[in-house]
């Protein structure tokens, strides 16, 4: 059971808009900034967003985030069949002393 | 562009110590601006962070593994190296080595992934 609650499965047609959640607590998302990385199939993460909504050079400006509290979520605009991946929101934990991840969401386009 | 490369056994037996290292190029392992971490994702999983590095040596655990996890660090060859000792089948998962990057509060760089199988 991840430290950080994700939907297991999100899906949108393409052109669409869909968001992911990602759900906290004080001592992870309410004290730290949150990143999400995107994860291919078959292939190693991504950096997609750091510091609760910035995006790394290169990344399409399709992918937006936010933070509020102990929660966070993904936006995708103009949906893609090439965003068809898996996704997760991490942050740093106080209790845990060390990174959180949530359990993933697999993003399909249908 | 920095660039990780785990390498490493493919196939450790049961109660044995499973031992990966990472090369990094690109950039300097020694800088203060960064931690080099270990990350696991079991087959049709999700990811589990397993612990970091920083460049004084000083180290920080995934709680649940911390009783059989080393992390240590080579600045003259730029390497970082990974033990987990007393191995069962549920540690057998993909291997990442990444960067964590104080600048972005988090990993910004990974690894490629290797795959370590836990069997006899």
């Amino acid at each position: 059971q991840s430290v950080l609650t994700q939907p297991p499965s999100a899906s949108g047609t393409p052109g669409q808009r869909v968001t992911i959640s990602c759900s906290g607590s004080s001592s992870n998302i309410g004290s730290h900034t949150v990143m999400w990385h995107q994860q291919l199939p078959g292939t190693a993460p991504k950096l997609l967003i750091h510091s609760n909504n910035q995006r790394p050079s290169g990344v399409p400006d399709r992918f937006s985030a936010s933070k509020s509290g102990t929660s966070a979520s993904l936006a995708i605009s103009g949906l893609q069949s090439e965003d068809e991946a898996d996704y997760y929101c991490a942050a740093w934990d106080d209790s845990l002393n060390g990174r959180v991840f949530g359990g993933g969401t697999k993003l399909t386009v249908l | 562009q920095v660039q990780l490369q785990e390498s490493g056994p493919g196939l450790v037996k049961p109660s044995e110590t499973l031992s990966l290292t990472c090369t990094v190029s690109g950039g300097s392992i020694s800088s203060g601006t960064y931690y080099w971490s270990w990350i696991r994702q079991p087959a049709g999983k999700g990811l589990e962070w397993i612990g970091r590095i920083y460049s004084s040596g000083s180290t920080n655990y995934n709680p649940s593994l911390k009783s059989r996890v080393t992390i240590s660090l080579d600045t003259s060859k730029s390497q970082f190296s990974l033990k987990l000792s007393s191995v069962t089948a549920a540690d057998t998962a993909v291997y990442y080595c990444a960067r964590e990057s104080k600048a972005v509060g988090g990993t910004d760089y990974w690894g490629q992934g290797t795959l370590v199988t836990v069997s006899s």
